[in-house]
């Protein structure tokens, strides 16, 4: 079965700086999907990024990035240039269509606090 | 922009009884999914539900859980006699297609309390 990893319960950064959360997981899969999901406080989660694992090439939206180190089985997010309302639980999430069909796989989640 | 919607937003309920969850999933998807996350757990997938029947299911979801989609927007989630473990935040969420990598779409959840 497949396993993700937050390791960082919460985190902290000053508003215009980078920050990065960490997530690892665990699978025999060679095809899956990656993401990275974001809660702010008493809102819905919405998608911040997608990796195909198939794809060397890091994602990147806007001023979201991932790593993904594919033989590490590592996928941290990269924030740049924070911002008060990044302020969220953020959930890294893992999808393979060999083991687990359409459902996701949660980390424990990592409550980041941008501080003004 | 279209949204997953969820009523209510916290049920209480006594052990034993019933309750039905419900969630209205973006008008125009065609998979739905339910979640759980007990406090201080992590978010655990229940069941997703494509065209008026189950497409896979976790352990969680035993014959205490049942899922319907009663008409052409609402999806529900029943649980016919809870119990203390039940209380949870209950996610729904749809997607526009079932492949694996397609984005998932969350309502913002209903708080279930059982005393």
């Amino acid at each position: 079965a497949q396993t993700v990893t937050q390791s960082q319960p919460e985190m902290s950064v000053q508003e215009a700086e980078t920050v990065t959360l960490s997530c690892t997981y665990d699978t025999s899969e060679n095809n899956y999907y990656l993401f990275w999901y974001k809660q702010p406080p008493s809102r819905q989660m919405i998608l911040v990024i997608r990796q195909e694992a198939y794809k060397q090439q890091n994602a990147t939206e806007n001023r979201f990035s991932v790593n993904f180190q594919k033989a590490a089985k590592s996928f941290s997010l990269k924030i740049s240039d924070s911002q008060l309302g990044d302020t969220a639980m953020y959930f890294c999430a893992f999808v393979s269509e060999e083991t687990s069909g359409s459902r996701l796989t949660f980390g424990e989640g990592t409550q980041l606090t941008v501080n003004p | 922009e279209p949204e997953v919607t969820q009523t209510p937003s916290h049920q209480v309920t006594q052990m034993g009884q019933e309750v039905i969850l419900r969630c209205v999933p973006i008008s125009n998807h065609l998979y739905f999914y339910w979640y759980r996350q007990i406090l201080g757990q992590k978010v655990e997938f229940l069941v997703s539900f494509y065209n008026n029947e189950i497409s896979e299911k976790s352990e969680i979801f035993d014959d205490q859980f049942s899922v319907e989609r009663p008409d052409g927007s609402n999806f529900t989630l029943k649980i016919r006699s809870t119990k203390l473990e039940d209380s949870a935040m209950y996610f729904c969420a749809s997607s526009l297609r079932g492949q694996v990598g397609n984005e998932q779409f969350f309502g913002p959840g209903t708080r279930l309390t059982v005393l």
